[in-house]
């Protein structure tokens, strides 16, 4: 099974901060990674797909990068309905596997 | 628009059996993958199942296998989760979404439905 290690699992940050959330998969997934975001009590939603696909009414502010085995998620500028739980996903191969999420929350 | 209706969680004893629906409305059914996932209350999200367009294939999370089954009704967009031998640790909230293949993977979710398995 591929493990997806991402980091950090909190972070404190404030509006208008740049914020960014790295995952690192056990072997190359090429650029088959979404990454959610997901409020208490809600389903999650996806954000990017294949990487860096921002998926149709998702803000700009958000982009994903990487391929093979390293990925990140950035927030240019954060606002205050960005305040959430992230996790990244690979769907290169079954068993799907996510990351442990990173909480992001106001300092 | 598109909606996906869970139904069929509630509590149960450990050994026991439960079986999740999922209504699919909006879309062609038949055209998607449908999987089922979970999170344990205060814990992160766990994939859990997957089901071909047509049936034909399933995969199955390692903590599940041997005791869940994942089945779909391409005649009525309904997509299920028979659930045996039920554990503690399988105390979660369920939903199922769907993956058009090489499109996006996990688009839309239900709303949830939760499972306690509890003496």
């Amino acid at each position: 099974d591929i493990q997806m290690t991402q980091s950090p699992s909190a972070l404190s940050a404030s509006v208008g901060d740049r914020v960014t959330i790295t995952c690192r998969a056990s072997r190359n997934i090429a650029s088959w990674v979404a990454w959610h975001q997901q409020k208490p009590g809600k389903a999650p939603r996806v954000l990017i797909y294949k990487a860096s696909v921002l998926e149709s009414g998702v803000p700009s502010r958000f982009t994903g990068s990487g391929s093979g085995t390293e990925f990140t998620l950035t927030i240019s500028s954060l606002q205050p309905d960005d305040f959430a739980t992230y996790y990244c996903q690979q769907y290169n191969s079954y068993p799907w596997t996510f990351g442990q999420g990173t909480k992001v929350d106001i300092k | 628009q598109v909606q996906l209706v869970e139904s069929g969680g509630g509590v149960v004893q450990p050994g026991g059996s439960l079986r999740l629906s999922c209504a699919a409305s909006g879309f062609t059914f038949n055209s998607y993958t449908l999987h089922w996932l979970r999170q344990a209350p205060g814990k992160g999200l766990e994939w859990v199942a997957f089901i071909s367009f047509d049936g034909s294939d399933n995969y199955y999370a390692d903590s599940v296998k041997g005791r869940f089954t994942i089945s779909r009704d391409n005649s009525k967009n309904t997509l299920f989760l028979q659930m045996d031998s039920l554990r503690a640790e399988d105390t979660a909230v369920y939903y199922c979404s769907r993956y058009l293949i090489r499109g996006v993977p996990l688009d839309y979710w239900g709303q949830g439905t939760l499972v306690t398995v509890s003496s």
